[in-house]
């Protein structure tokens, strides 16, 4: 089966960094979404790697490596607005986008 | 804004009941997607349009149905409808219809919250 692991809820200081880690098992691999979801409002899209390596945005960056199965988003200077769900996501090779459950983050002063 | 639509916001009925969610995409996007978000949980997909076609299905129930019209909004239909079928539905869209890339990711409506009682 298909299968994608995100840790179920993290907690980080305002101004720190934190890292999301995503391990993912599909039947191939087309691309990989981050997504940031506050409570009770649309998924909103943040990054798409689909080349090993870093895709750097602003505060957020993404890594992916397709022989591990592995990505990470990496959120710097933490803001109060941060605190969010972080959902991700992998388009397998029948282009269809398989989803986590995603990582509910929580920022405290 | 994310330039998808979705009516009504807040649903509120009774078991057994039959609600119809609708959805129109993006201006030029040709696909359309359901997903059902109970509390506190993940995006769970539905069913997907393109270009008024079914595409690709998911854990959609036998009691829920959809399709797309020629003008390419898109409607979900639930029935009988049951407590568990509380939760928050999000329509999005894309241009293509077998895949999101970069340039297109998917783009989520703001959802119908439909609470049961």
């Amino acid at each position: 089966g298909q299968n994608i692991d995100q840790p179920t809820e993290m907690t980080a200081t305002e101004g720190a960094i934190v890292q999301i880690n995503c391990t993912y098992q599909t039947s191939g691999f087309n691309g990989l979404f981050w997504y940031q979801q506050h409570a009770g409002e649309a998924p909103t899209f943040l990054s798409y790697n689909v080349l090993d390596g870093l895709e750097e945005k602003g505060r957020f960056s993404s890594f992916l490596s397709r022989s591990k199965g592995y990505s990470y988003l990496l959120l710097k200077e933490l803001q109060m607005k941060d605190s969010a769900s972080y959902l991700c996501a992998v388009m397998d090779s029948n282009y269809q986008l398989i989803w986590g459950a995603g990582t509910k983050l929580i920022i405290k002063p | 804004d994310s330039g998808v639509t979705q009516t009504p916001k807040h649903l509120i009925t009774a078991t057994g009941q039959r609600v119809t969610l609708r959805c129109s995409p993006r201006s030029g996007d040709l696909s359309v997607y359901w997903y059902q978000q109970s509390l506190d949980q993940g995006l769970q997909f539905l069913i997907q349009y393109y270009n008024g076609e079914e595409r690709a299905k998911g854990n959609i129930l036998e009691r829920f149905s959809a399709q797309q019209f020629p003008d390419l909004h898109s409607e979900l239909n639930l029935s009988s409808l049951e407590l568990g079928d509380s939760a928050l539905y999000f329509c999005a869209s894309s241009p293509r219809g077998g895949y999101s890339s970069y340039n297109s990711p998917l783009h989520f409506g703001n959802g119908t919250r439909l609470t049961v009682t």
